[in-house]
């Protein structure tokens, strides 16, 4: 089966401006999440999505982040403005809609705030 | 607060020899706990998970996990270390509350196999 797409893989940007990253998940997969892994530490759960409603989104700084699922199939993770400390990797994952079912992950997007 | 700890940032093991990953919990009631790799540029794969039953849990490639209530830890496994082990691996925990794919992973712990 084809895994979770990611794009870009890198994006750069200048602090305050805004990015948006693209994920597509599994294929019949209904739970799709978008993490959040800086340097050194352990992914951080930003939003969780079930179809195309929002699951938990306790995480999520929505000063500045906001992402949407409206077909409920791909998702779009958007920042304005950055900050220095958005640099991260964005990580998006998709899954079974069953109660702990394995996460399966994209390759992630590389960003860089200057 | 449920949370997972890594005690180790690296564990440097020689290929053929047998590969422990540490890892505890802090959890009120049973836990559920996970195991995931993270290859350099690669998002995390599933390696295995505990959620009742059989203390020893068998995974991927090879890997297991031991289950141990009383040290409250979930350490990671491997009998022989291949070159091709080297990577990032993180331990999770599933909180109580909250929906179920909100994991709270740890630092990560990176492992070397050198040959």
């Amino acid at each position: 089966e084809a895994g979770v797409a990611q794009s870009p893989r890198y994006k750069i940007i200048e602090k305050r401006q805004s990015v948006a990253f693209w994920c597509n998940p599994i294929s019949g997969h209904a739970t799709l999440y978008w993490y959040q892994q800086i340097l050194g530490q352990g992914p951080k759960l930003l939003i969780q999505f079930q179809n195309n409603g929002v699951v938990d989104d306790s995480q999520l700084p929505k000063d500045r982040f906001s992402a949407e699922r409206l077909k409920g199939v791909d998702s779009t993770l958007k920042i304005q403005p950055a900050k220095l400390e958005d640099s991260a990797v964005y990580l998006c994952a998709s899954s079974l809609a069953q109660e702990l079912s394995p996460l399966h992950f994209g390759n992630g997007t590389r960003l860089t705030v200057t | 607060a449920q949370s997972v700890a890594q005690p180790e940032d690296q564990v440097n093991v020689a290929e053929g020899n047998p590969l422990t990953v540490k890892c505890t919990y802090s959890v009120s009631g049973n836990p559920y706990l996970f195991w995931y790799v993270q290859y350099p540029n690669r998002g995390l794969q599933f390696l295995l998970k505990y959620i009742t039953g059989d203390n020893l849990v068998k995974g991927s490639y090879g890997f297991e996990a031991e289950f141990n209530k009383s040290q409250t830890s979930f350490h990671l496994k491997k009998p022989s270390a291949l070159v091709s082990d080297s990577a990032l691996y993180f331990c999770a925990v599933r909180p109580l509350r909250g929906s179920w794919g909100k994991l709270q992973f740890g630092a990560g712990t990176q492992v070397v196999v050198t040959p």
